[in-house]
């Protein structure tokens, strides 16, 4: 099945530490997202990408990273910078030009857990 | 900028009530709405997308409605059940693919 697939499911970070999330989708879809959520809060989008090899800021980019080497990958890097990295990090896609049509899917999130 | 804002923010009910969940947004100027379902801990499952041209979807015992002039989407789930408990978001999609997403909706189906 055609999917997004996160991982590891829970991570565990020590001050200092940088640490990497996976992300990887089998839809063909062009563009990948990555949205950080805080309890009562709304999703808040970190970086973004359309095509391989380029991505953008979203609202709340300090202390992360990205890279976007291939179509299907698009692995997030919480740097030591990010000074409150404690949060549920979701991954999502959809497919470009298709226009009002189409919607976005989710990965089933990483937990992120400063210790 | 976009605001999406969901009211309330919880909700309780009985099993078998209907369920009336609101989504307001600023900027009427979408590409389309998407509602997803959250269980605690989980991903985000997609329930219904309205495109701009649409007035309403139905999936099922939900339906979501779309009035884009007065900033507004509404899900409906009928014969509410224990099963529906969870948290719902709604996200409207403006041209540039960037979601805007609301705070959600936390509903609590009493068995």
């Amino acid at each position: 099945d055609g999917g997004i697939t996160q991982s590891p499911k829970y991570l565990f970070r020590k001050e200092g530490q940088n640490v990497t999330l996976s992300c990887e989708q089998n839809l063909n879809h062009d563009a990948m997202y990555w949205y950080r959520q805080d309890p009562g809060q709304g999703l808040r989008l970190i970086y973004y990408s359309q095509i391989v090899n380029d991505f953008q800021k979203g609202d709340i980019a300090e202390g992360y990273s990205v890279s976007r080497e291939k179509k299907e990958s698009f692995p997030l890097t919480v740097t030591s910078a990010q000074k409150n990295p404690t949060a549920f990090y979701l991954c999502a896609s959809t497919p470009l030009g298709q226009l009002p049509s189409y919607g976005y899917t989710f990965g089933s999130g990483t937990r992120l857990t400063v210790v | 900028k976009q605001e999406v804002t969901q009211i309330p923010a919880a909700l309780s009910v009985p099993e078998g009530e209907n369920l009336v969940l609101n989504c307001s947004f600023t900027d009427s100027a979408i590409y389309n709405l998407q509602w997803f379902r959250q269980d605690p801990g989980k991903g985000l499952t997609s329930l219904l997308l309205i495109q701009s041209s649409q007035r309403e979807q139905t999936s099922g015992r939900l339906n979501a409605s779309l009035d884009k002039s007065s900033g507004r989407s509404t899900l409906y789930i009928a014969a509410s059940q224990p099963g529906d408990s969870a948290t719902y978001l709604c996200a409207v999609r403006p041209g540039d693919y960037k979601l805007s997403f609301g705070a959600g909706t936390t509903v609590t189906v009493r068995a």
